[in-house]
């Protein structure tokens, strides 16, 4: 059973645009929510963050937007860069379970 | 200071081998993880510690051994792998108490059964 999907496996945006990557989730419980990006063979780096009392974090480039009824979060980088080019995880988290569970990714790729 | 290092960044090891990964992180961090990561799969989680006490273990065969000797390190025992458990092994680490934290990951170790 997949609590976190990310439903489109891959992603091309032009640099300068705006990526929005996907996210949702089935389990209610869950009430912290991240986004990592990641190179092959490295480990995710974390990016950002979002509490289930908000509804938007914003850090430079990156938003994340959280709508709880929906079960649904999504990122948005703006503008890409190639450099923006890997692998996104969502992640989720329940409060006091210590269990960080993880989407399935997306492949982001951002075109020059 | 944001780093968690595991080391070896690569290991190749036979089926009766017996071989050990580490991770250290020096944040001051009481929460630290082993993930396992198959490719093209997301990251699943094995074991969790919590100042320094296992919490977490997702049914994980015995050949894996956790073991956690302080706060800043955290090591993983190999014994009698088959080679399905050739993957990337990542080991993280976050604040404990409350799951409401980001987790830090580490470069993780390749690993290869042969």
């Amino acid at each position: 059973d997949q609590q976190v999907k990310q439903n489109s496996p891959s992603l091309s945006v032009q640099e300068g645009r705006i990526s929005i990557l996907n996210c949702d989730y089935t389990n209610s419980m869950f009430d912290y929510f991240l986004w990592y990006k990641k190179y092959p063979a490295e480990g995710p780096t974390f990016l950002i963050s979002i509490s289930s009392i908000k509804d938007k974090n914003e850090d430079g480039r990156f938003t994340v937007f959280l709508n709880k009824s929906a079960k649904h979060l999504s990122l948005h980088i703006v503008p890409s860069q190639p450099g923006d080019s890997a692998v996104y995880f969502c992640a989720a988290s329940a409060r006091g379970t210590y269990k960080y569970i993880f989407g399935t990714g997306t492949r982001l790729k951002v075109l020059a | 200071d944001t780093e968690v290092t595991q080391t070896p960044k690569h290991l190749v090891m036979g089926m009766t081998n017996k071989k050990s990964l580490k991770c250290e992180q020096h944040m001051g961090h009481r929460a630290m993880y082993w993930y396992k990561q198959k490719a093209k799969k997301p990251p699943e989680l094995m074991f969790v510690y919590s100042y320094e006490k296992l919490s977490i273990n997702e049914s994980v065969p015995s050949r894996f051994s956790p073991e956690c000797p302080n706060s800043s390190l955290l090591n993983l025992h190999l014994h009698a792998l088959q080679p399905e458990d050739s993957a990337l092994y990542l080991c993280a680490s976050s604040q404990a108490g409350t799951g409401t934290t980001e987790a830090f990951f580490g470069q993780g170790t390749r690993l290869t059964v042969v």
